[in-house]
């Protein structure tokens, strides 16, 4: 079993729409969970972070995180041409050693 | 700032050939990571150094040595490079303790392109 696992798209949406992203991680102790942009060619970069249950806002920009669920989402309002790139679900487990483990990513399409 | 500086960015190689991949991060960081991402496999971890002095295996360590040269310096080694790393490179690093540990982020290097023909 993946430790982070994401759907691989590829996600197309309208200008203006709503992108929807989703995440699910197997190790329920969890600490961490991080949302990563990469242009294609370029290093990921970081987007937000998110540790407690609920929603976080950011600009356009919402994580939301349900621990019960083991399930990491973020959400990309009013999108923009701008927003195409892979978006990488990461997640800190918090132990010792290696901590972070990426899902694979999903590639977001915004359609002009 | 610099954050993470990698060198070189794109590379060439015969197969067979060896080189050392370069990296450096200025923000006191302990820990440090490789990994490489290749078409639809995601950022795969080759090796980590959780402190200056020690590392440890990912998940695709054959082919490759590492060194933690000191805090700041954590490099790739091929030995003897063959076409199936051909792969982006990607050195990271994050603050792994102290106050808020577990929030900080993992910072990364623009990328190593490296091709083995």
């Amino acid at each position: 079993q993946k430790e982070v696992e994401q759907n691989s798209g590829p996600l197309s949406v309208p200008e203006g729409a709503i992108a929807s992203l989703n995440c699910t991680y197997s190790d329920r102790g969890s600490q961490s969970f991080f949302w990563y942009r990469q242009y294609s060619g370029k290093s990921p970069e970081l987007i937000m972070f998110i540790y407690s249950n609920g929603d976080k806002e950011d600009g356009r920009f919402t994580a939301q995180l349900n621990k019960a669920s083991q399930y990491v989402s973020l959400l990309i309002r009013d999108s923009q041409p701008s927003d195409s790139a892979t978006y990488l679900c990461a997640v800190n487990k918090g132990n010792t050693g290696n901590q972070f483990y990426f899902g694979t990513g999903t590639s977001l399409t915004v359609i002009p | 700032n610099a954050g993470v500086t990698q060198t070189p960015k794109f590379q060439v190689l015969k197969t067979g050939q060896s080189m050392t991949l370069q990296c450096a991060q200025d923000m006191n960081h302990n820990s440090m990571y490789w990994y490489r991402q290749d078409p639809g496999m995601g950022l795969r971890l080759i090796y980590y150094s959780a402190s200056e002095g020690t590392t440890d295996k990912g998940e695709v360590p054959n082919g490759y040595n590492v060194s933690r040269l000191n805090k700041r310096e954590f490099s790739l080694r091929l030995e003897s490079a063959a076409p199936s790393q051909t792969s982006v490179y990607f050195c990271a690093s994050n603050r792994d303790r102290g106050v808020g540990w577990s929030n900080q982020p993992q910072h990364f290097g623009d990328g190593t392109r490296l091709s083995i023909l």
